[in-house]
């Protein structure tokens, strides 16, 4: 079974553009989670889908934003692009009938110029 | 709010020695514990995890053991290998049953010389 798949894996834009990264869970699970993943922050999560509705959200600027799919595939997207989103942004899958576990992919590394 | 506290390294070992990663939380309630590994250029991969107190999670010769009366999950392994050089996160679940959103400590970097 493929593992979480996470397009694209590199990415550079510049302050104030906007971007949107994919991410595809591993097939049969249905909540997504973002975390964004930065040297002087570590990990932080960004928010959670499930059945195309976003269930959890942490502390994040408007800037941020998700979306889930019917096929359980998610996007992020990050408006207004400032030189502190560079991140590794790291998506998670799990599976609803084992839900205590979170199945990572690699992440998109995203730098902001 | 949840937290989870962990030694930072980096930490420096010889092949064969014993491994030692101290994490202690902060959370109301129950919650599930993690230990993730991260690979130099790669995501996590679930390492370990326990999910009431007294368990003993393991996986790859790596240990801990969940202690609710000192709120601790420390990592150990009895023989490092140079392969096991990598960052150590260690992470909770939400209390309350949600194990959607993790928690997680700063990271440890373990790096193993042969």
């Amino acid at each position: 079974k493929a593992g979480v798949t996470q397009t694209p894996r590199y990415l550079i834009k510049t302050r104030g553009q906007q971007v949107t990264l994919s991410c595809s869970p591993i097939s049969g699970h249905r909540s997504v989670s973002w975390y964004q993943q930065t040297p002087g922050q570590g990990l932080q999560f960004l928010f959670e889908y499930f059945s195309e509705t976003q269930r959890n959200k942490g502390n994040f600027p408007g800037r941020f934003s998700g979306r889930q799919f019917s096929n359980s595939r998610s996007e992020m997207n990050v408006s207004t692009l400032e030189l502190g989103d560079s991140a590794l942004y790291l998506c998670a899958s799990t599976n609803s009938r084992n839900t205590d576990t979170q199945y990572f992919g690699p992440g998109t590394r995203l730098t902001v110029l | 709010g949840n937290s989870v506290t962990q030694m930072e390294g980096p930490v420096t070992l010889s092949e064969e020695a014993f491994l030692t990663i101290n994490c202690t939380y902060t959370a109301t309630g129950y919650p599930s514990l993690f230990w993730y590994v991260q690979y130099p250029g790669e995501g996590l991969q679930l390492l370990l995890k326990a999910t009431k107190a007294d368990d003993k999670g393991s996986n790859k010769g790596f240990e801990a053991t969940y202690r609710k009366e000192t709120t601790s999950f420390h990592l150990e392994k009895g023989s490092v290998q140079v392969s096991d050089s990598a960052v150590y996160f260690c992470a909770l679940s939400e209390v309350g049953g949600s194990n959607y959103k993790l928690t997680f400590g700063k990271g440890t970097l373990l790096t193993v010389n042969p």
